[in-house]
């Protein structure tokens, strides 16, 4: 019966380290997005699997950037070499769908990221 | 030129005010259509969600989609102090990637 969640709430580390971020879907949603929201801006698409595959990562920045979703249930965000314009709240969204057809988003509160 | 245009606002009406929210797009093939509202810190709870053109009613909030013109609205009827937080429009041309406006920052004053 829960909702998306994602650990950690907040995460402060120092340019050029490593972070990994998680995201616990809603049981049973098979579509699962991550999106980059900087402040007074709007959520901006990354990268959505379906089921353990990527199927659309055309939004991720660059090489730093990746995701994995191995048993087709949480998902991890992992940015390396972190920047300070990496800082933004980082959502994660799931959804019912099956391919070829759209379906409601659920998001998760976020992690607050901060590069120092 | 973004995908999706949203005046960002800050809006601010008194309780019990009609409030209209709007969004402008680019993107032709966009067929889903989504409101959001966003608390701060907060991750965007969706409010509305509208395929293709038409008006879609929820208690006191009506969402519109005029395709004709690339524009959507969302109306709260009655607003509320509750009501204040950022409105986020969101739309979709195959249901993966999603495409977000800035979103507009309401305030309802009791």
């Amino acid at each position: 019966g829960a909702g998306v969640s994602q650990t950690p709430s907040n995460k402060v580390t120092e340019k050029g380290k490593y972070v990994e971020l998680r995201c616990d879907p809603i049981s049973g949603h098979t579509a699962l997005y991550w999106y980059r929201q900087s402040l007074g801006q709007g959520p901006e698409f990354l990268i959505y699997f379906q089921g353990t595959g990527a199927a659309d990562d055309s939004g991720l920045p660059n090489d730093r950037f990746f995701a994995v979703r191995p048993e087709g249930s949480v998902s991890t965000l992992k940015i390396q070499r972190t920047e300070r314009g990496d800082s933004a709240m980082y959502l994660c969204a799931s959804s019912l769908t099956s391919r070829g057809r759209t379906d409601t988003q659920y998001f998760g509160p976020g992690t607050r990221l901060t590069v120092l | 030129q973004k995908e999706v245009e949203q005046d960002p606002g800050p809006l601010s009406v008194p309780e019990g005010a009609i409030v209209s929210l709007n969004c402008t797009y680019s993107n032709s093939a966009f067929q889903y259509f989504m409101w959001y509202r966003q608390y701060s810190r907060k991750g965007p709870e969706l409010l509305m969600y509208t395929y293709s053109s038409g008006n879609k009613e929820d208690g006191r909030f009506t969402a519109q989609v005029d395709k004709s013109s690339k524009y959507i609205s969302l109306f709260i009827r009655d607003s509320q102090p509750s009501d204040s937080a950022t409105y986020l429009c969101a739309m979709s041309a195959y249901g993966n990637q999603f495409y977000f406006g800035t979103g507009t920052s309401l305030t309802v004053i009791p």
